[in-house]
C-alpha cells in the first residue's frame, strides 16, 4: 500500500525554526518528484517545494531563501527545514507524491494526512 | 502566474442531485488541469486528471470537460460522502497553481 505519513509540527515562535517529516510507504522517495503543500487557516492550497528526483529542488517565492527540502534514502523520508519562521508560514503542511510527464511534475497523487505548523509568540 | 478562479464559492446541493462546478484560468493551458477533493479535517485526494479523466477509484458520477481556460466538474448524483471542498490545480506552467476551492455542501 502506498501512503505518507508526515509528523514534525508545531508551535514555534517568530524567527525560530522547524523540521517537518514526510515518512513514505509503498514507493521510494529517491526516485519521484516529492512535493510540500501548505493550507493556511480558512485558506487554499499553496505548493512550496518540490525535490526532484535528480536533486534539484524548486521553491516558491514566499519561502525562498527560509526553506530547505530533502530527502533521506534510508529512511525513505523527505523533509522540509524551516527558518526565519513568520506569522503567515502558519499552514497545515502537506507531503505529496507528484506525477511526471516528458520530466515536468503535473499533479500529486498521493498526499499525506499533512502536520500542523503554528507560528506565534 | 496563472490564476485560477472556482465558481461558485459554496454550491448548495440536495443528495441525489447533480453538482457543476467551474474553474477558469487566466490563460490558456490546454488540457493541463487536475481536480482534487478535500473532505474536512483530510488531506487532498486526486478526482481527475488532464481535465477528464478519473483517477484510480474514483466513481463514474465524477466527470471533467473542459480545454482552454474553462472548465466544468460534474458530479451527477451527490452522495453523502461527495459532500467537501473541491480543487482545481493547472499544470501549463510554473508555478502551479491552484483554485481558491468550491465547498460543495447539503
Amino acid at each position: 500500500e502506498v501512503y505518507l505519513v508526515e509528523s514534525g509540527g508545531g508551535l514555534v515562535q517568530p524567527g525560530g525554526s522547524l523540521r517537518v517529516s514526510c515518512a513514505a510507504s509503498g514507493f521510494t522517495v529517491r526516485t519521484n518528484y516529492m512535493s510540500w503543500v501548505r493550507q493556511a487557516p480558512g485558506k487554499g492550497l499553496e505548493w512550496v517545494s518540490i525535490l526532484y528526483s535528480g536533486g534539484s529542488t524548486y521553491y516558491a517565492d514566499s519561502v525562498k531563501g527560509r526553506f530547505t527540502i530533502s530527502g533521506h534514502n534510508s529512511k525513505n523520508t523527505l523533509y522540509l527545514q524551516m527558518n526565519s519562521l513568520r506569522a503567515e508560514d502558519t499552514a497545515v503542511y502537506y507531503c505529496a507524491r507528484g506525477k511526471t510527464e516528458s520530466g515536468e511534475l503535473i499533479y500529486l497523487d498521493v498526499w499525506g494526512q499533512g502536520t500542523t505548523v503554528t507560528v506565534s509568540s | 502566474d496563472i490564476v485560477m478562479t472556482q465558481s461558485p464559492a459554496t454550491l448548495s446541493v440536495s443528495p441525489g442531485e447533480r453538482a457543476t462546478l467551474s474553474c477558469r484560468a487566466s490563460q490558456s493551458i490546454s488540457s493541463n488541469l487536475a481536480w482534487y477533493q478535500q473532505k474536512r479535517g483530510q488531506a487532498p485526494r486526486l478526482l481527475i486528471y488532464g481535465a477528464s479523466t478519473r483517477a484510480t477509484g474514483i466513481p463514474a458520477r465524477f466527470s471533467g470537460t473542459g480545454s482552454g481556460t474553462e472548465f466544468t466538474l460534474t458530479i451527477s448524483s451527490l452522495q453523502s460522502e461527495d459532500f467537501a471542498v473541491y480543487y482545481c490545480q493547472q499544470y501549463s506552467d510554473w508555478p502551479r497553481t491552484f483554485g481558491q476551492g468550491t465547498k460543495v455542501e447539503i
